[in-house]
């Protein structure tokens, strides 16, 4: 069925280091993939998408390109800030039958 | 502050009962989506709900039910509660409904069960 594997956490990085939380799907069909973030006591807010293969979405510095021939939609920043410590989530929605699947979530804490 | 309002902020109640969660969306949103966040099954997608009508249904147990009525507004009742139904729901809403539409969460509503 379809899926969504996303790496384990906790990660905790020194600021300005380079962040690669990776994500792999299953899907039948053309999924849409999405980064969605959750801070602290709060739901959750739309990070990045992509709705076709070669896509590559970015919003505050992270990216990611959805790879079909990997399967996958890592994502990725440059330079991490103690202000994107949060749990990031990879997700995953397809159009048959309209069902949305989310990663387990891992959890950044980014440290001065 | 996405937009979408969600009202208890929190829930204590006891086995067996019966509780409603309710879930306004954004202004100009026609969909409304359900999710549950537990500790040991993450977060779930429950239904989803168009204009009134139900656009696609997920791990819902037959114990939950949800609607939306005419003002876009949607409930989601669960009952015959388990200690297992302890965790956050989400809710969630798009403007049309759509796989690839951003879907803005609420802030969600913590349901303890004793």
């Amino acid at each position: 069925g379809d899926s969504v594997t996303q790496m384990e956490g906790p990660v905790t990085l020194s600021e300005e280091a380079f962040l690669t939380i990776n994500c792999t799907y299953t899907a039948t069909g053309y999924p849409s993939l999405f980064w969605y973030v959750q801070y602290p006591g709060e739901g959750l807010q739309l990070l990045l998408k992509a709705t076709k293969a070669d896509d590559k979405g970015s919003n505050k510095g992270f990216e990611a390109t959805y790879r079909k021939e990997t399967t996958s939609f890592h994502l990725e920043k440059g330079s991490v800030q103690v202000s994107d410590s949060a749990v990031y989530f990879c997700a995953l929605s397809v159009n048959t039958g309209n069902q949305f699947y989310f990663g387990t979530g891992t959890s950044l804490t980014v440290i001065p | 502050d996405s937009g979408v309002t969600q009202t208890p902020k929190h829930l204590i109640t006891a086995t067996g009962q019966r509780v409603t969660l309710r879930c306004s969306p954004r202004s100009g949103d026609l969909s409304v989506y359900w999710y549950q966040q537990s500790l040991d099954q993450g977060l779930q997608f429950l239904i989803q709900y168009y204009n009134g009508e139900e656009r696609a249904k997920g791990n819902i147990l037959e114990r939950f039910s949800a609607q939306q009525f005419p003002d876009l507004h949607s409930e989601l009742n669960l009952s015959s509660l388990e200690l297992g139904d302890s965790a956050l729901y989400f809710c969630a809403s798009s403007v049309e409904g759509l796989n690839t539409d951003t879907q803005y969460f609420g802030p969600g509503t913590r349901l303890t069960v004793l």
